[in-house]
């Protein structure tokens, strides 16, 4: 294991549903993140936290609510989803956001979302 | 255009034999390059981080190159087994803000 939880691993939801995903990482790092993962396309970056605030957000739609009440836990709240937004959402995490040779990334399992 | 470009897009190899994975980057100036294994189902898992000043780096039957003149690095599987079927992501940090940007990744399957 990579000390980076996800829950649930599987996900299905109507575009009406709202659903949170969640991440837990027993790592003590001050940094987490949110990745979309679609089928044959790199990583997208949605989210950046450190130290429970948030650093970054890549132009992602309101409908993707990020949640972080401490540096150990993460949420993402859904809501009215589209069809398109099916796809593997990682979590991750690392000491510091800036990615120099030292900061490892440690990713969760993942979250399989599929939007009906 | 994407700053990071993998080739090829997918292969199949027979057990035990090798293969080699590719990987070129625009991003400039350049931090380091990663290499992670992605298990079907699972998340990316570290393999190896190289700086600008390493030319090779081994993990076990796993050897990543770079080449940071020409930009190429390239993730070299010995001995393969079936374990090693997977999707391999090639990752670059740029120096300017320690960002990461991320190739679409190879798939690799290995048959018996």
């Amino acid at each position: 294991e990579t000390g980076v939880t996800q829950t649930p691993r599987h996900l299905v939801m109507g575009m009406t549903n709202k659903k949170s995903l969640k991440c837990e990482q027993h790592l003590g790092h001050n940094a987490m993140y949110w990745y979309k993962q679609s089928a044959k396309k790199p990583l997208e970056l949605m989210f950046v936290y450190n130290f429970k605030e948030q650093t970054e957000n890549n132009s992602v739609p309101s409908r993707f609510s990020p949640e972080c009440p401490n540096s150990s836990h993460l949420f993402l709240h859904l809501h009215t989803l589209q069809p398109e937004d099916s796809a593997l959402y990682l979590c991750a995490s690392s000491q510091d956001p800036r990615h120099s040779t030292n900061e490892k990334l440690f990713f969760g399992s993942g979250t399989q979302l599929s939007v009906l | 255009k994407n700053q990071v470009e993998q080739s090829p897009q997918s292969l199949i190899i027979l057990e035990g034999k090798n293969c080699t994975l590719q990987c070129n980057y625009t991003v400039s100036p350049f931090s380091n390059l990663r290499w992670y294994k992605q298990d079907t189902g699972r998340g990316p898992v570290s393999l190896t981080i190289m700086t600008f000043s390493e030319n090779t780096k081994s993990n076990g039957r796993y050897t990543a190159t770079l080449d940071a003149d020409t930009k190429q690095s390239s993730l070299h599987i010995t001995a393969s087994q079936l374990s090693d079927s997977a999707s391999y992501i090639c990752v670059v940090s740029g120096s300017n803000d320690y960002k990461l940007s991320f190739g679409a990744g190879t798939t690799v399957t290995v048959r018996a």
